[in-house]
C-alpha cells in the first residue's frame, strides 16, 4: 500500500518551453502533497506544500508564477515548470501524507528527472 | 528556518561493522525524526522513524536514538551489508506540522 507514483520519469525540454509533472496517489488518498528538488549529490528541498481543493504554499525563494503547482483531487497534484531555463535541469520527487495514515508519514514518488537544453 | 545537519557526509565500513550516522536539529518544536535510504536515482525510502516521546526505537539492524534536549538523533545500522549502501538522509519535522526539513545526506558504502 502507500503506493505514489509520477510521470513522466525522465523529460528533455527546449529552453523557454513549459512542462508539467504529475504525481498520482495510487492506493490511497493524499490531503497533502509536497514538491521537493534535489541536485545530483544533494539533498531534498521542500519546494512547495499542496493542499487538495485549495492554493499551495510556496517555500520562500520558489517562485510560485514559475513552478504551477495545482492539486484538483485528493489523488493528483500537478507541477508545471514554466518557460524553463537549464537552470531549471533537476530531479524533481512529489510525496503524499496518507489522509487516513499517520499524519507525518511522507510517501515519495520515484522522481522526474528534468533537462532544459 | 530549520538548520538539520547531518555528519559524516561520506562512511565506508567494512561488512558486518556498525554504521552510526548523526544529525543534530533547531527548531525544538519538532516532534517526528524519520530516516530515509536513496539509492542512486531511486526514490527516498522510509527505514525507521521517532516520535519525541521516545528515546530510541529498533528495528531488526536498524536503531534510532533521540536526544531531545540535545537535538540530536542518531542513526545505527549493525551488522552492515552491501546493500545497506546508499545515501542516508534524516529529516525533521518543521514545528509539529508535517512539512520536512532535510539532512544533508550521508553516503555510506559497505565494503564486501
Amino acid at each position: 500500500g502507500a503506493v505514489v507514483s509520477q510521470h513522466p520519469s525522465r523529460v528533455i525540454c527546449k529552453s523557454g518551453t513549459s512542462v508539467k509533472i504529475e504525481c498520482r496517489s495510487l492506493d490511497f488518498q493524499a490531503t497533502t502533497m509536497f514538491w521537493y528538488r534535489q541536485f545530483p549529490k544533494k539533498s531534498l528541498m521542500l519546494m512547495a506544500t499542496s493542499n487538495e481543493g485549495s492554493k499551495a504554499t510556496y517555500e520562500q525563494g520558489v517562485e510560485k508564477d514559475k513552478f504551477l503547482i495545482n492539486h484538483a483531487s485528493l489523488t493528483l497534484s500537478t507541477l508545471t515548470v514554466t518557460s524553463a531555463h537549464p537552470e531549471d535541469s533537476s530531479f524533481y520527487i512529489c510525496s503524499a501524507s496518507n489522509a487516513g495514515g499517520y499524519f507525518y508519514e511522507q510517501y515519495f514518488g520515484p522522481g522526474t528527472r528534468l533537462t532544459v537544453t | 528556518g530549520e538548520n538539520v545537519e547531518q555528519h559524516p557526509s561520506t562512511l565506508s565500513v567494512q561488512e558486518g561493522d556498525s554504521a552510526v550516522i548523526k544529525c543534530t536539529y533547531s527548531d525544538s518544536a519538532s516532534n517526528y525524526f524519520p530516516w530515509y535510504k536513496q539509492e542512486l536515482g531511486k526514490r527516498p525510502q522510509l527505514i525507521i522513524d521517532i516520535r519525541s516521546n521516545v528515546g530510541e526505537k529498533k528495528d531488526q539492524r536498524i536503531a534510532v536514538t533521540l536526544n531531545k534536549t540535545a537535538k540530536h538523533f542518531s542513526l545505527h545500522i549493525t551488522e552492515t551489508q552491501p546493500e545497506d549502501s546508499a545515501v542516508y538522509f534524516c529529516a525533521t519535522n518543521r514545528g509539529e506540522g508535517n512539512q520536512f526539513y532535510f539532512g544533508t545526506g550521508t553516503s555510506l558504502t559497505v565494503i564486501p
